[in-house]
């Protein structure tokens, strides 16, 4: 079975810093690595993904994000934190069966002025 | 191009009501799944399906039903609503096509059992 963890339910950050969520995961065979975000009261928004080739990947809105695999992670980063990234961010693995991807229980990311 | 469209937008049950939640995507996705979010659950799969004719339970099946004739609509039915079912419902789509695998997501529809 395969399962996404998120340690943190919330991370507070100053505007301007750097900011990291963190996530591993547990899955047979290659992982497909994703984050979403949601702002509130809207739906999932796609921001990056990892299939294969370089460990470090960009997505959108500056963010980015670093395969581990020997740690099984893949941890959501941004060198300059803004005030409209505070959101709600997921991490989602999903192997070879499209059709099936699990989320984590969410990580609420609050940047402060 | 719409996208992912989920109806109706919120709804409100009685226990033991049942009901449709419809999905439909224009985009000829291949898969489809339902997922549920709770407060600091996350979300979670409830159904999904890999093409027309083929579906699959997720983690919390229970008390939903699915049917996918075309590969445009997969709608959820709650046979017999409860309480525990309150919750906001999500459709998503995706693609086998390399390079497209990220999921594309309805706008959710917010459903109260009384």
């Amino acid at each position: 079975a395969q399962s996404v963890a998120q340690p943190e339910d919330q991370v507070n950050v100053a505007e301007g810093n750097p900011l990291t969520v963190k996530c591993t995961y547990s899955v047979s065979g290659n992982p497909y690595l994703f984050w979403y975000v949601q702002y509130p009261n809207r739906g999932l928004q796609f921001l990056l993904k990892y299939i294969t080739g370089d460990n470090l990947v960009k997505g959108s809105y500056g963010f980015e994000a670093e395969f581990n695999k020997s740690q099984t992670s893949f941890h959501l980063k941004k060198p300059s934190a803004l005030v409209s990234d505070s959101a709600l961010y997921f991490c989602a693995v999903r192997n070879t069966n499209a059709g099936k991807s699990t989320f984590g229980d969410g990580t609420t990311l609050t940047v402060k002025p | 191009n719409a996208g992912v469209t989920q109806t109706p937008k919120f709804q409100v049950l009685k226990t033991g009501q049942s009901m449709t939640l419809q999905c439909a995507q224009d985009m000829n996705h291949e898969y489809m799944s339902w997922y549920r979010q709770d407060p600091g659950m996350g979300l979670r799969l409830i159904h999904y399906s890999v093409g027309a004719g083929i579906t699959d339970q997720g983690e919390v099946p229970n008390g939903y039903n699915v049917s996918r004739s075309t590969t445009e609509d997969f709608p959820l039915r709650l046979l017999s609503a409860a309480p525990s079912q309150t919750s906001v419902y999500f459709c998503a789509s995706s693609t086998r096509v390399s390079g497209n695998e990220k999921l594309f997501f309805g706008s959710g529809t917010q459903l109260s059992v009384l």
